[in-house]
């Protein structure tokens, strides 16, 4: 099956750095990738569509310029969440879409992000 | 604005019996709903879905029921197992997908 990598898995970071997060779609090409973000106990809430070799496109209330998404090749997303503060400590998942669209999304194993 | 929801937080249910997770959406320009299961910090992985033009599909174990007139999806294990054991996400899809709160089904031996 397709397989969807996320790195780094864990990261710790203090507040005001930056911190970039990959995807990557390890044995397809994936035009289109989603960026979701889940505090606990709550659903997964999606953050931006990444379209390879456009900008991305936020969902409203998500900041573009805190949240930068870069979707260089068919294969690579990256998520930097840029001067990051403790409300940023989140579980940041991502996925990629296959062939039949939207409907068709094949997950990362997700990046918990905590801000100290 | 929830436009979907999963109002049971947990579900707790005997191995062997039939475990049944609830979900309801808002939005009727959906065309797609799924199921996804998830475990701790892990990502989603994909279970079952069902068009709009559909009522019910089943794979193996597991049927979504999908009920439009109520804006109500269901989906049904049967017979449980402890491996089943998981948050259960109902998701509605226009282009892109709302997902719900979740559903944490114990499965118990």
């Amino acid at each position: 099956g397709a397989v969807v990598s996320q790195h780094p898995s864990r990261v710790i970071c203090k507040s005001g750095t930056s911190v970039k997060i990959e995807c990557r779609s390890l044995d397809f090409q994936a035009t289109t990738m989603f960026w979701y973000r889940q505090f606990p106990k709550q659903s997964l809430m999606l953050m931006a569509t990444s379209n390879e070799g456009s900008k991305a496109t936020y969902e409203q209330g998500v900041e573009k310029d805190k949240f930068l998404i870069n979707h260089a090749s068919l294969t690579l997303s990256t998520l930097t969440v840029t001067s990051a503060h403790p409300e940023d400590s989140s579980f940041y998942i991502c996925s990629a879409e296959g062939l039949a669209g939207y409907n068709e999304q094949f997950f990362g194993p997700g990046t918990r992000l905590t801000v100290l | 604005d929830q436009q979907v929801k999963q109002n049971s937080p947990s579900l707790s249910v005997q191995e062997g019996r039939i475990s049944i997770l609830n979900c309801d959406y808002t939005n009727s320009m959906f065309d797609y709903f799924l199921w996804y299961k998830k475990y701790p910090a892990e990502g989603p992985t994909f279970l079952i879905s069902i068009s709009s033009i559909k009522d019910k599909n089943e794979d193996g174990r597991f049927t979504v029921f999908l009920n439009k007139s109520a804006k109500h999806l269901s989906l049904h294990i049967v017979p449980s197992q402890p491996g089943d054991s998981a948050v259960y996400f109902c998701a509605g899809g226009a282009q892109k997908l709302v997902f719900g709160q979740g559903t944490r089904l114990t499965i118990n031996p």
